[in-house]
């Protein structure tokens, strides 16, 4: 079964600070990986979609990249807000099936 | 979230007693996704709809959970003899238009177990 892996679990900085999330894998045999944020008692918004052939998104302050052969994933904050504060998570939609499986999530403080 | 609509948003339940969660997505979608997100967790894979089949329910975690999609629209999850260990999220999500495989959620459903 794919395992996810998110680090650190938690981070706080200080609003202006650039900033990187670390995602792994088990299983280098994806089709896709999705970075979600999710606020507090909120429901998951898309941020990112990387298909298994691209290397990296860009969305806005966001990026993230992909490195399939070692199973890793890193989502860069560039110039962090106090608005960029939420839980992060990252999946992993496997080849050998559809569902995402999740890791258990970054949560992010930006501090005024 | 791409126009997912779920109900209740929040649902406080005594332990024994039967639940139903709704989740309304845009019209036309084929896939229908339900997760279950456990507090500090990432989500779970339940089951999954295509149209009106359930094609997976591996992830269902007990008899006592059962999804439905009748018309294939509108699908229904429901929990039978509720226990504390069902208190979560219930998330529903389904694709996007641009087949790309990208998963929008809605807001999700929120039981609390006592």
């Amino acid at each position: 079964k794919q395992e996810v892996t998110q680090i650190p679990a938690a981070l706080s900085v200080p609003e202006g600070e650039n900033l990187v999330l670390n995602c792994s894998f088990t299983d280098s045999a994806i089709y896709n990986l999705q970075w979600f944020r999710q606020d507090p008692g909120k429901g998951l918004t898309s941020l990112l979609l990387i298909q298994s052939s691209q290397r990296e998104q860009t969305s806005g302050r966001l990026n993230a990249s992909l490195d399939k052969s070692s199973g890793r994933s890193t989502l860069y904050i560039a110039a962090s807000q106090p608005g960029d504060s939420a839980t992060y998570l990252c999946a992993v939609n496997s080849n050998s099936g559809y569902a995402l499986n999740f890791g258990k999530g970054t949560s992010l403080l930006v501090t005024p | 979230g791409a126009g997912v609509s779920q109900s209740p948003r929040y649902k406080v339940a005594k332990r024994g007693q039967d639940v139903a969660l709704r989740c309304d997505p845009i019209s036309g979608h084929v896939s229908l996704f339900w997760y279950q997100q456990a507090l500090g967790q990432g989500p779970e894979f339940l089951t999954y709809f295509q149209n009106e089949a359930q094609l997976d329910k591996s992830g269902l975690p007990s008899d006592r959970f059962f999804a439905e999609r009748p018309e294939g629209s509108v699908s229904t999850l429901k929990i039978q003899r509720t226990q504390q260990e069902d208190s979560a999220v219930y998330l529903c999500a389904t694709p996007g238009q641009t087949n790309t495989g990208e998963l929008f959620f809605g807001e999700g459903s929120r039981l609390t177990v006592l």
